[in-house]
């Protein structure tokens, strides 16, 4: 059974663009996570989808954004890039909304 | 708000020894998760174990157990017959009413051979 996939694997901005970041859950995932894990720090939660709809969000500026489709594969887009939004981008799945959450292997981002 | 503490930034261990990781947590939830994940240099993060707290057994899984101690809020990860395999960041987590996790700062782990 196939894990979590991201794509890119790394992404190369400059400030004031966008980014978008994809995701694939395990297949029969239906919720989806997104966390955002700047250098040497630990993991800072930022979105959270189920069923396509956006259940909680982080802390987190509007320029942070995304969205589930109806195959529950996701989207991050992150808009008028800055040089801090510099870090490793985490996917998560799960089956539910309490069921442990399986990570894809990131999406690195570095923002000249 | 909820945090969990991870108090030792790195720990270092021989090969084939046992190793304690610590953890920590303040939740106002009655019904929570805890987990250990680990992410090797490969980045890729894996669930080591996890630990229902309205259960009093403490969670195993093979070389991995846990020691919870629900009244102190402590939930300890070790780690037996430890292998260079196990070489990673080790990351302490525990679930909110909306089963966002919340997470420790991480624990670097170094296997001696």
């Amino acid at each position: 059974e196939a894990g979590v996939t991201q794509s890119p694997t790394h992404l190369i901005k400059t400030r004031g663009q966008q980014a978008t970041l994809r995701c694939s859950p395990i297949s029969g995932h239906t919720s989806v996570y997104w966390y955002q894990q700047a250098l040497g720090l630990g993991l800072q939660f930022l979105l959270w989808y189920d069923e396509g709809e956006e259940r909680n969000r982080g802390n987190f500026p509007p320029r942070f954004s995304g969205r589930q489709f109806p195959n529950y594969s996701s989207e991050l887009n992150v808009n008028a890039l800055e040089l801090e939004d510099s870090a490793l981008y985490l996917c998560a799945s799960s089956l539910g909304w309490q069921e442990t959450q399986y990570f894809g292997p990131g999406t690195r981002l570095l923002v000249l | 708000a909820q945090t969990v503490t991870q108090s030792q930034p790195e720990m270092s261990v021989q090969e084939a020894e046992t190793v304690t990781l610590s953890c920590t947590y303040d939740t106002s939830e009655s019904d929570y998760y805890l987990f250990w994940y680990k992410q090797p240099p490969s980045r890729q993060m894996i669930l080591v174990i996890r630990q229902e707290a309205y259960k009093q057994q403490n969670a195993t899984e093979n070389r991995f157990s846990v020691n919870f101690q629900k009244a102190a809020k402590s939930f300890s990860l070790k780690i037996s017959d430890s292998q260079l395999g196990d070489a990673a960041m080790y990351f302490c987590a525990t679930s909110d009413s909306n089963y966002q996790l919340i997470w420790g700062a991480g624990t670097k782990l170094i296997i001696k051979p």
